[in-house]
């Protein structure tokens, strides 16, 4: 079975500051895929980053990083210099590999506040 | 280009009642998903279609919910007879290929009294 873990219910910070939010995944699978959403209010996902279990590569697109460590099954996400726009729920999700890719499993979310 | 489309956007019915859901994907996509989500939770995938195919409805609660897909484009997800434990958002999705990113609608959110 596969799970995820978001252990951060709610985290509010205050505009420019940075702020990780935690992912941790379990899986016996050797081939699976991570992935970050975003869900603002209006309630649309939507599609920030997906990994593969084979690259470890640490990536950066603008304010946003992450970091994918196998050794502690965490694959966190990393937002610098925040901005009030970043304000939504943030969900990390988990799909196996091969032809049940796609059935996704999400974490339970991580309410990000940013204040003004 | 148009992403994908949900009706109703809110829906109030009392318990017992039918309630049905549409979602239009992306054009072009062959892959689509119906997820549930409860508030304060990440979405549950009900059903997978792979064009007109139901090729994964394992957390589909048949027992009152049923989904259709008949000409591989749109799909209606039905529940019938409604419970107060039904009230979530009923969310859609699409994806070119199955292997592809999926892309998300924004949603019917389903309340039952």
């Amino acid at each position: 079975a596969q799970k995820v873990t978001q252990a951060q219910t709610e985290i509010s910070v205050v505009e420019k500051e940075d702020v990780t939010l935690d992912c941790v995944y379990e899986t016996r699978d050797t081939t699976y895929y991570l992935f970050w959403y975003k869900q603002p209010p209006s309630g649309e996902l939507v599609f920030l980053i997906r990994r593969n279990s084979f690259d470890e590569q640490n990536e950066i697109s603008g304010r946003y990083s992450w970091n994918f460590q196998k050794s502690t099954s965490s694959f966190n996400f990393t937002i610098t210099a925040s901005q009030v726009v970043d304000s939504a729920v943030y969900f990390c999700a988990l799909s196996p590999g091969g032809t049940s890719y796609g059935k996704l499993t999400f974490g339970q979310g991580t309410i990000l506040t940013v204040h003004p | 280009e148009a992403g994908v489309v949900q009706s109703p956007r809110y829906k109030i019915i009392e318990k017992k009642q039918p309630v049905a859901f549409w979602c239009n994907p992306i054009s072009g996509h062959n892959t689509l998903y119906w997820y549930l989500q409860n508030l304060g939770q990440g979405p549950e995938l009900l059903i997978r279609y792979e064009n007109e195919e139901a090729v994964d409805d394992s957390q589909l609660p048949k027992d009152r919910f049923s989904a259709e897909r008949l000409k591989g484009v749109d799909s209606t997800l039905k529940i019938q007879p409604a419970e107060l434990g039904d009230s979530a958002v009923y969310l859609c999705a699409s994806s070119l290929e199955y292997y592809n990113e999926q892309f998300f609608g924004p949603g019917t959110r389903l309340t039952v009294l």
